[in-house]
């Protein structure tokens, strides 16, 4: 069974650092990873997207990374603005057909950046 | 470019009361999917929909039905609402098992009942 967890559970930085947020799951196949970003009250926003053939990915100043060997994923973030504040989550659709490919989902890393 | 859309946004409804919350997604996904968001739980897959005409159960299915008449419409029902039914309900699409596109969310709608 497919199981997503993500440390830390919470993050508080000063604004301008260089920050990695960690996904780990437990089956390495995988169809593909996503991260979300979720501001407090609202819905989920699409952040990255990375195929399980691909290695990483990259939009503006955040970079994900895939290692299915290792069944880690890590979410970097570069020079960290207050607005980056949010919490952070990972999901992972399965490649098993019996499951219809659904998502498996973390619990999230809540991220705080300080001015 | 609307993308996904739920309605109503808040509600709060009494024990015993019914409703139906409707997601509307006009990306031409086929798969479309209702989830619950409870703090320290995660999101947790409540019923899926493959295709029109088509459903299938979750993660947490009792004590909601679903129904997908139209492939842009996809309603999550309650016939006798429960506390334990207070959540943030979360609509998401995406198209049939393809790598290269993810799952796009609506903006969620906040239930309470009392």
């Amino acid at each position: 069974k497919q199981e997503v967890t993500q440390i830390p559970a919470a993050l508080s930085v000063p604004e301008g650092e260089n920050l990695v947020l960690n996904c780990s799951f437990t089956d390495s196949a995988i169809y593909n990873l996503q991260w979300f970003r979720q501001d407090p009250g609202k819905g989920l926003t699409s952040l990255l997207l990375i195929q399980s053939s691909q290695r990483e990915q990259t939009s503006g100043r955040l970079n994900a990374s895939l290692d299915k060997s290792s069944g880690r994923s890590t979410l970097y973030i570069a020079a960290s603005q207050p607005g980056d504040s949010a919490t952070y989550l990972c999901a992972v659709r399965s490649n098993n057909a019996g499951n219809n490919r659904k998502l498996i989902w973390g619990l999230g890393t809540s991220l705080a950046v300080n001015p | 470019n609307a993308g996904v859309t739920q309605t109503p946004k808040f509600r709060v409804l009494k024990t015993g009361q019914s409703m139906t919350l409707l997601c509307a997604q006009d990306m031409n996904h086929e798969y479309m999917y209702w989830y619950r968001q409870d703090p320290g739980m995660g999101l947790r897959l409540i019923h899926y929909s493959v295709g029109e005409g088509t459903t299938a159960k979750g993660e947490v299915p009792d004590g909601y039905n679903v129904s997908r008449l139209k492939k842009q419409n996809f309603l999550l029902g309650l016939e006798s609402a429960a506390p334990s039914q207070t959540s943030v309900y979360f609509c998401a699409s995406s198209y049939r098992q393809t790598a290269n596109y993810g799952y796009t969310f609506g903006s969620g709608t906040r239930l309470t009942v009392v």
